[in-house]
């Protein structure tokens, strides 16, 4: 009974690959979000949609998108991947967009380009 | 959003009461407190926040300066599960979004 999962949990593939992440929460909120943690561990926002709509979208080049098929569930899909790629990608969600909410994070999905 | 300065690491033993600064001086008045924790190879993890009130949870206390340029978080009785990298972050009332700086690497040691 996971609140906040994502898949799959390690992906490794080659650069100029394309390639998706799934993030599903149950925990009935509005808002969903993607983190992105480099190997600094910097953990910076990428993209928040909220009730399936996009309200963040942060310096992101566009072979990152984002896509909200329902409330519950944030895919993230890369194309063209490349070395600089490499990260730990986090999905989180809060009951509603506003920083009063706490945010529900997942477990990180680790992408490793070569 | 106002920017915050941690150290970098602290150590605590075991059962002792961790407290990890936080120095906001740039706060405004409408800026919240919070504290994150990151426990190593998983996300991060809500702790506590805060506006001018200190505050209290199962997990922590929060203490804020009566000029809230700075706070304190207290974990009263640390174990070694809290092992983990703390992180400060000032909010404006309307901010969308989490700002994450470098934290503070707490090691709690046996």
């Amino acid at each position: 009974d996971t609140a906040v999962s994502q898949t799959p949990k390690y992906l490794v593939t080659q650069m100029g690959n394309d390639k998706s992440i799934k993030c599903e929460q149950n925990l009935g909120h509005d808002t969903m979000y993607w983190y992105k943690q480099d190997s600094k561990k910097f953990l910076k926002i990428m993209f928040s949609y909220n009730n399936k709509e996009l309200i963040i979208n942060e310096t992101v080049p566009n072979r990152f998108s984002p896509k909200s098929p329902d409330k519950a569930h944030l895919n993230l899909h890369i194309n063209s991947l490349e070395l600089g790629d490499s990260a730990v990608y986090f999905c989180a969600s809060s009951r509603r967009a506003g920083h009063t909410d706490t945010q529900y994070f997942g477990p990180g999905t680790r992408l490793t380009v070569l | 959003d106002a920017k915050t300065t941690q150290p970098p690491s602290m150590d605590c033993a075991e059962g002792r009461a961790a407290n990890l600064p936080c120095n906001h001086s740039t706060i405004s008045g409408n800026e919240y407190v919070y504290w994150y924790r990151q426990i190593h190879s998983q996300g991060p993890q809500y702790i506590i926040h805060g506006l001018k009130n200190n505050e209290t949870n199962e997990m922590a206390s929060l203490i804020i300066t009566e000029d809230r340029k700075s706070s304190t978080l207290i974990l009263p009785h640390a174990t070694l599960r809290d092992t983990a990298v703390y992180y400060c972050i000032v909010i404006n009332q309307g901010a969308q979004k989490l700002v994450f700086g470098q934290g503070t690497r707490l090691t709690i040691n046996p």
